[in-house]
């Protein structure tokens, strides 16, 4: 099984920062990754697809990139309905896997 | 717009059994793999079953394997979820969500993404 390690668990920033979220897979899964946001007691919302493509309706400030083993989700500027959970999924494989998640908190 | 309606979730006692379903609405449900996933309090998010479009392929958590069972019924446009032998540990809201459109990348074609998720269902597995 493909096991997902994100980073950090959590992070706290101001509103205007950049932030940078990290996720590494333990083999190579191409660009089959996709990065999911998630607001308290709602499901969650795909952001970006096969590693850096936008979701539709999803804000510019939102950007993924990476290949193979090494994968990262940049807001570029924090704005307050942002500081909620993160989560990468790798879909190269079954079964499916979630990274652990990625919490952004208000400094 | 696409829009998918969890229901059947509850209280069970260990050990026993429950059906989900998840009534879809919005686009094609037979063009598209349907997913369960379940996130159990205050955890992350844990992928739990896939199936194709027409019920010939099936995938499973660890876990899952062979106390759950996915399926669909296209005429019905409806995923469902049958979960026996259930334990404490299987206690979780039950998302169901609808893969994305096949993309191709370097030569191979898979969904990307689970681009679309109902509400969610809470299973409560207690004694």
């Amino acid at each position: 099984d493909i096991q997902m390690t994100q980073s950090p668990s959590s992070v706290s920033a101001s509103v205007g920062d950049r932030v940078t979220i990290t996720c590494r897979a333990s083999q190579g899964i191409s660009s089959w990754l996709a990065w999911y946001q998630q607001k308290p007691g709602k499901a969650p919302k795909l952001l970006i697809y096969a590693a850096s493509t936008l979701q539709t309706g999803v804000p510019s400030r939102f950007s993924g990139s990476g290949s193979g083993t090494d994968f990262t989700l940049t807001i570029s500027s924090l704005q307050p309905e942002d500081f909620v959970t993160y989560y990468c999924q790798q879909l190269n494989s079954f079964p499916l896997t979630f990274g652990g998640g990625t919490k952004v908190e208000i400094k | 717009e696409v829009y998918l309606l969890e229901s059947g979730g509850g209280f069970v006692e260990p050990g026993g059994s429950l059906r989900l379903s998840c009534a879809a609405s919005g686009f094609t449900f037979s063009n598209y793999p349907m997913n369960w996933v379940r996130q159990a309090p205050g955890k992350g998010l844990e992928w739990v079953s896939t199936i194709d479009t027409s019920d010939t392929y099936t995938f499973y958590a660890d876990s899952m394997k062979g106390r759950f069972t996915i399926s669909r019924d296209n005429s019905k446009n409806t995923l469902y979820l049958q979960m026996s032998s259930l334990r404490a540990d299987d206690t979780a809201i039950y998302y169901c969500a609808k893969s994305g459109e096949y993309v191709t990348v370097a030569g191979t074609s898979k969904s990307p993404g689970l681009d679309s998720w109902g509400q969610g269902t809470l299973v409560s597995v207690s004694s």
